[in-house]
């Protein structure tokens, strides 16, 4: 039974075109994660949300928009997709207490062409 | 603010060789740490975690002192197998609740036979 599963794994689309990714935690986590991971693997925080609520937003373009309908799920929009959007994003779930680890999904490869 | 820095790789190591990844970080009050690997194609696994100083953690022959006189998170093995291969990343929380978790750029391990 997945802890943090993502959906797509792969996404393949034109520029210009709006895409979501998807997210759920089934480990009863009060804190969710979306990250980008560049083509180095150097792995950059985007958004948190705590309780559905958001509480980083590390100087994200408004292109990107994410929503948690509830505790478990937290959903990535992205409008008006360009080239340099290309990359892995993970989801990720923890405790909001730092001293626990994070749990990641399994990332969804995105590739703008 | 909080950073995480380790050192450039790829490393390339024969079979049964010793291994040290250098991570060092900067944090206000006493972080977390933690080192996470990902294997080609996966998302990020914990591979072992201390919470404060002088913490050693350690998990499949890997271990790493947490070092507070040194600000460092060093991880090592005795003698690495092929199949530790992957990229290894090492990262920090802020024990107050940031609601973020801080990556090195991560450091590519291959093993030869």
């Amino acid at each position: 039974d997945t802890a943090v599963s993502q959906t797509p794994k792969y996404l393949v689309t034109q520029m210009g075109n709006d895409k979501s990714i998807k997210c759920e935690q089934n480990l009863g986590h009060d804190t969710m994660y979306w990250y980008k991971q560049d083509s180095k693997k150097f792995l950059k925080i985007m958004f948190s949300y705590n309780n559905k609520e958001l509480i980083i937003n590390e100087t994200v373009p408004n292109r990107f928009s994410p929503k948690s309908p509830d505790k478990a799920h937290l959903n990535l929009h992205i409008n008006s997709l360009e080239l340099g959007d290309s990359a892995v994003y993970f989801c990720a779930s923890s405790q909001p207490q730092g001293n626990t680890e994070a749990f990641f999904g399994q990332g969804t490869r995105l590739t703008v062409v | 603010g909080n950073s995480v820095t380790q050192m450039e790789g790829p490393v390339t190591l024969s079979e049964e060789a010793f291994l040290t990844i250098n991570c060092t970080y900067t944090a206000t009050g006493y972080p977390s740490l933690f080192w996470y690997v990902q294997y080609p194609g996966e998302g990020l696994q914990l591979l072992l975690k201390a919470t404060k100083a002088d913490d050693k953690g350690s998990n499949k022959g890997f271990e790493a002192t947490y070092r507070k006189e040194t600000t460092s998170f060093h991880l090592e093995k005795g003698s690495v197998q092929v199949s530790d291969s992957a990229v290894y990343l090492c990262a920090l929380s802020d024990p107050g609740g940031t609601y973020k978790y801080i990556f090195g750029t991560g450091t590519r391990l291959k093993v030869l036979a």
